[in-house]
């Protein structure tokens, strides 16, 4: 079945110590985002990509990182840098602009905690 | 920017009635989509219902409909016939209009939480 797989589904990670999130698509689709979720806050945009080698910061993209080096797959890396890591992360794909339907599908999540 | 905003953060409704959740947006913009997910406890982020701003019929699915008001820009849900699977937070989302090859980055507002009681 195609879909987004998101690992690990739980996460936990000292201060000071970066921490990568996987994200891998099979719906063949150009477009990748990450999103972070805070209670009362709705989600936030992080990065997102819109080809192969190339991505762009979102609204809140300090202390992230990410890479897109393979079509399915767009890791996201929390580093050191970012203050409050501890939120749920969602991972999603979309076709680009010009397809006949743009719909973002989701992964299923991972939750940070910082101990 | 566009900014999306959900005045309720929670809504009650019994089941088999009727409930409508609020969304309002800003844009200057006049191609765009508007979105409803649904996050149930699983946290999987589901999509609803969707409409183009360029349509001016409204969007059903099943029993979901939305009231697309472009002017007022208002972006209501109505759920018909409410089931206990229906509880769930519910976002409003935005997207521009994609240009081809470019991204459709969503602007979410903050949810509603819906409770469907018997």
């Amino acid at each position: 079945d195609g879909g987004i797989t998101q690992s690990p589904k739980y996460l936990f990670r000292k201060e000071g110590q970066n921490v990568t999130l996987s994200c891998e698509q099979n719906l063949n689709h150009d477009a990748m985002y990450w999103y972070r979720q805070d209670p009362g806050q709705g989600l936030r945009l992080i990065y997102y990509s819109q080809i192969v080698n190339d991505f762009q910061k979102g609204d809140i993209a300090e202390g992230y990182s990410v890479s897109r080096e393979k079509k399915e797959s767009f890791p996201l890396t929390v580093t050191s840098a970012q203050k409050n890591p501890t939120a749920f992360y969602l991972c999603a794909s979309s076709p680009t602009g010009g397809s006949m339907n743009t719909e973002a599908f989701f992964g299923q999540g991972t939750r940070l905690t910082v101990v | 920017a566009q900014t999306v905003t959900q005045s309720q953060p929670e809504m009650s409704v019994q089941e088999a009635e009727t409930v409508t959740l609020s969304c309002t947006y800003d844009t200057s913009e006049s191609d765009y989509y508007l979105f409803w997910y649904k996050q149930p406890p699983s946290r999987q982020m589901i999509l609803v219902i969707r409409q183009e701003a360029y349509k001016q019929q409204n969007a059903t699915e099943n029993r979901f409909s939305v009231n697309f008001q472009k002017a007022a820009k208002s972006f209501s849900l109505k759920i018909s016939d409410s089931q206990l699977g229906d509880a769930a937070m519910y976002f409003c989302a935005y997207s521009s209009y994609p240009i081809t090859g470019t991204a459709s980055k969503l602007t979410f507002g903050t949810g509603t939480r819906l409770q469907v009681t018997l």
